[in-house]
């Protein structure tokens, strides 16, 4: 079955703890993107990867990590350095031919 | 700054009738654009993609793309209320990057 996958589905974070969220894809996409949705903004480009072994901030990187050391998998670590973490995140993968970008179920974090 | 404008409405119809929801977006030389579906609680699903001028027809989804005025329209024939969801516009740049919009609701009544 073939698709994306985030986990953990919601997520509950002390201030000052790393967390890393977790993005599989199996569908032999190339480019990877992580994205945040707030309530009532459209969604914001975090980093992205092109290739294994390569990744790109995007619009709001500060306070965020990832690695890309295999093709299916893309985690994202949301650091201490985040002033504002809680939020929907939400994992794409590109299809190679079309450019079509397709989400994961998404994480929801949650900073207490 | 790369913009993709959307009205958020709510856009309200009544059940059978056409949603019309509109896009405009500041990139001129953008070649592709994206229509999402996006329930409440939900990741954004993948609707219509449209890569030249005129209409694209999807069963009951047509996309509408005018290049030269930079605009991008979906309509919804038939609309259902399981079509009440946030439509996302979204434009990809020249570096291979969506620019989405803010999104526009849709609430389709019985």
């Amino acid at each position: 079955d073939g698709g994306i996958t985030q986990s953990p589905k919601y997520l509950f974070r002390k201030e000052g703890q790393n967390v890393t969220l977790s993005c599989e894809q199996n569908l032999n996409h190339d480019a990877m993107y992580w994205y945040r949705q707030d309530p009532g903004q459209g969604l914001r480009l975090i980093y992205y990867s092109q290739i294994v072994n390569d990744f790109q901030k995007g619009d709001i990187a500060e306070g965020y990590s990832v690695s890309r050391e295999k093709k299916e998998s893309f985690p994202l670590t949301v650091t201490s350095a985040q002033k504002n973490p809680t939020a929907f995140y939400l994992c794409a993968s590109r299809t190679n031919a079309y450019n079509e970008q397709f989400f994961g179920p998404g994480t929801r974090l949650t900073v207490l | 700054q790369k913009e993709v404008e959307q009205n958020s409405g709510p856009l309200s119809v009544p059940e059978g009738a056409i949603a019309s929801l509109n896009c405009t977006y500041s990139d001129r030389g953008s070649q592709s654009f994206f229509w999402y579906r996006q329930y409440s609680g939900k990741s954004p699903e993948l609707i219509m993609s449209i890569y030249s001028n005129g209409d694209k027809e999807d069963g009951r989804f047509t996309a509408q793309l005018n290049k030269a005025s930079q605009y991008v329209s979906l309509l919804i024939r038939d609309s259902q209320p399981s079509d009440s969801a946030t439509y996302l516009c979204a434009v990809r740049d020249n570096t291979d990057k969506l620019i989405f919009g803010t999104g526009t609701r849709l609430q389709v009544f019985p």
